[in-house]
């Protein structure tokens, strides 16, 4: 089977504009986390879906990051009025539950022109 | 709040040498910790979980509550070891896993 797809895997959009960001995790894959990897920066966790629990969103750095995880499967992280500073890889990942192993996808890198 | 910290950025080490990448942590409880790897060009991968108590390619590394340390540990660095380290947190209240900033190794033949 496929491992996590992130699409796309490469994204250029000018300063203002929203960018959607998707992951299909592994099939029958519980849990999916959103992270951040820049340099210097090491993966600053987003935010966290696990089955049909509320999402764990304390990583957003603001009210411009929002992700949705329908029917527990596919994930879409928006990034709304985007800034430069949002340049930077996009991981996610996936686990088969809580505490698990997690396995990334190959990241989508945007770019804020 | 919980914390991991990697506190070199980078380490260079000569092949054959014994290799450390410190990880320490902030936690109360009792915490799930991970070593992952990312080698050029290759995705994010887990290398080693401290409850399995395994070595993976050579390296181990021991949960010491004591020093809230869980460095990562090799008797012989091979060159194919260079790579981008990351030391990882799972608590056991809130589930989701957190990442130091990482270290950056390389091997020097």
């Amino acid at each position: 089977g496929a491992g996590v797809s992130q699409s796309p895997s490469n994204k250029v959009t000018e300063k203002g504009k929203d960018v959607e960001l998707r992951c299909d995790p592994i099939s029958g894959h519980t849990a999916l986390y959103w992270y951040r990897q820049s340099l210097g920066q090491g993966l600053e966790f987003l935010i966290y879906f696990q089955g049909n629990s509320a999402p764990d969103k304390s990583g957003l750095p603001s009210d411009r990051f929002s992700a949705e995880r329908t029917g527990g499967s596919v994930s879409t992280l928006t990034i709304q009025r985007t800034q430069q500073e949002d340049s930077a890889v996009y991981l996610c990942a996936s686990s088969l539950g809580v505490g698990e192993k997690l396995f990334f996808g190959s990241g989508t890198q945007l770019s804020v022109l | 709040a919980q914390r991991v910290t990697q506190p070199e950025k980078l380490l260079s080490v000569f092949k054959g040498a014994p290799v450390e990448l410190k990880c320490n942590y902030s936690y109360s409880g009792s915490p799930e910790l991970f070593w992952y790897v990312q080698y050029s060009r290759q995705r994010l991968q887990l290398l080693l979980r401290h409850i399995s108590r395994e070595s993976i390619k050579g390296f181990t590394a021991d949960l010491n509550k004591g020093e809230t340390s869980f460095h990562l540990k090799k008797p012989f660095a091979q060159e194919e070891d260079s790579a981008m380290y990351y030391c990882a947190l799972s608590y056991s209240s809130a589930s989701k896993i957190i990442f130091g900033s990482g270290t950056r190794l390389s091997i020097r033949p």
